[in-house]
Formats: C-alpha cells, structure tokens, sequence
C-alpha cells in the first residue's frame, strides 16, 4: 500500500483556522485521499475524501497539489471538539486501512 | 447519516470465555469489517464479508470467528478469549465500488481478564 507521512503532532488556538498536511509520494492513480479523525476511546470518524479535486464538506476542506503528492487538510474554524487525532490514509482496491501513527491535533482556547 | 452500532462500549471477560461482539449498520452497505486496535500497531484487519454469508479472513483471524447471517449485522467470536485479545474491536461497513469510504462502530473496549 502506499504510504502517507503526516507530522506527530500540532496545536491550533480555538476558532482559527488548522492546516493539517499529508504528503503521498508514491499516491497511485487509482488512489483515494480519505482523512478519519478519533478521539479517545471512540471509533474513527470519517471525515472526507477527494481523488483529483479540492472538496468541502460540512466538517472541512480537502485540498489537493496538482501532481496529487501531498494534500491538505483544513479545518476552518478550529473548535475544542476538533482536537483528535487525524489520519490520513489512501485507498484503492483491497479492503483494510492501513491507519498509521496520525497527526494529534491539540485546540487551546 | 451512516450508522454502524455496537452491542458494548466496555466488556469484561474471563480467561475461556466465549465471547460475542455483535454489529449492526442501517445503511444497506454490502462491506463489513472487524479490526482491533492496539497502542503502537495502528488498525489491524481481522475479518471482513463482502456479501451475507460470506466472509474473508484479514491479517489476524486466529483465535476468532465470525458470522454474518443477514447483511446489516456481523458478529465477532472470540472462541476462546485470551488475554492477548484485550483490545479496542471496531466495527466498520461501506459500500462498493471505490472510493469505498468506511464508517465506523463507536467501538468495543474488550478487557479479558
């Protein structure tokens, strides 16, 4: 599977916007960005996806580079209840995430 | 919304025991999926079913089993649980064909004791 690095960790004051990014050099054209976030104890929470182009949803913005390496994703307003842990991960045929180590999101008021 | 439902947060097991975690989706998605996780070894794939009856086994099928008699709920068994198996189970549905996004239960903390 291809692989996705993202930084350990970082911190984001409240009501200000998060930028959470994700590089995925070896991203196979067949591949899928989808981000999850999990808070402790609970399961993964989906969050979005895109394949070529920039995404909104009611939760964020996927943005996606050109040459689909890396993507960003954002957080727009960053809340308490936005602190998590945030994964990135690719999908294509096959069935198992490979969920890695994640970005641990920390949102001071 | 999608919801994927599981039958415990927590559960407390003895050593031998034979233990049932069961998983219901209400979204008519064809995909199901048992993971567990650990600190330090990420998501790990132990079963999934593409189809009423039918079942797959993941990266770690030992020690379990499962059942999926209808298409909204598939069952995790622990055989025999050990303590080895104390662990956050996860539960998970979607539907086919890609991107095939993946929902996920609220999760089962299992502590076999």
């Amino acid at each position: 599977d291809a692989k996705t690095t993202q930084p350990n960790s970082m911190e984001s004051n409240e009501e200000e916007p998060v930028h959470l990014p994700c590089n995925h050099s070896t991203i196979s054209g067949t591949d899928y960005i989808h981000w999850y976030r999990q808070l402790p104890s609970q399961g993964p929470e989906y969050v979005i996806h895109g394949l070529t182009s920039n995404v909104n949803n009611r939760m964020a913005s996927l943005a996606i580079a050109e040459d689909r390496k890396s993507s960003t994703l954002i957080l727009h307003r960053a809340t308490l209840r936005d602190a998590a842990v945030y994964y990135c991960i690719l999908t294509s045929s096959g069935y198992a995430l490979n969920f890695g180590k994640g970005t641990s999101l920390l949102v001071t008021p | 919304d999608v919801k994927v439902t599981q039958s415990s947060r927590y559960l407390v097991k003895r050593t031998g025991e034979k233990v049932f975690l069961e998983c219901v989706q209400d979204m008519d998605h064809e995909n199901m999926f048992w993971y567990r996780q650990d600190p330090g070894l990420g998501l790990r794939l132990i079963y999934f079913s593409y189809d009423v009856k039918m079942k797959e086994k993941g990266d770690i099928p030992e020690g379990y089993s499962v059942s999926r008699e209808k298409k909204e709920r598939f069952s995790l068994i622990l055989e025999s649980a050990s303590t080895n198996q104390t662990s956050m189970y996860l539960c998970a549905s979607s539907v086919p064909p890609p991107p095939d996004t993946q929902y996920f239960g609220p999760g089962t903390r299992l502590t076999v004791l």
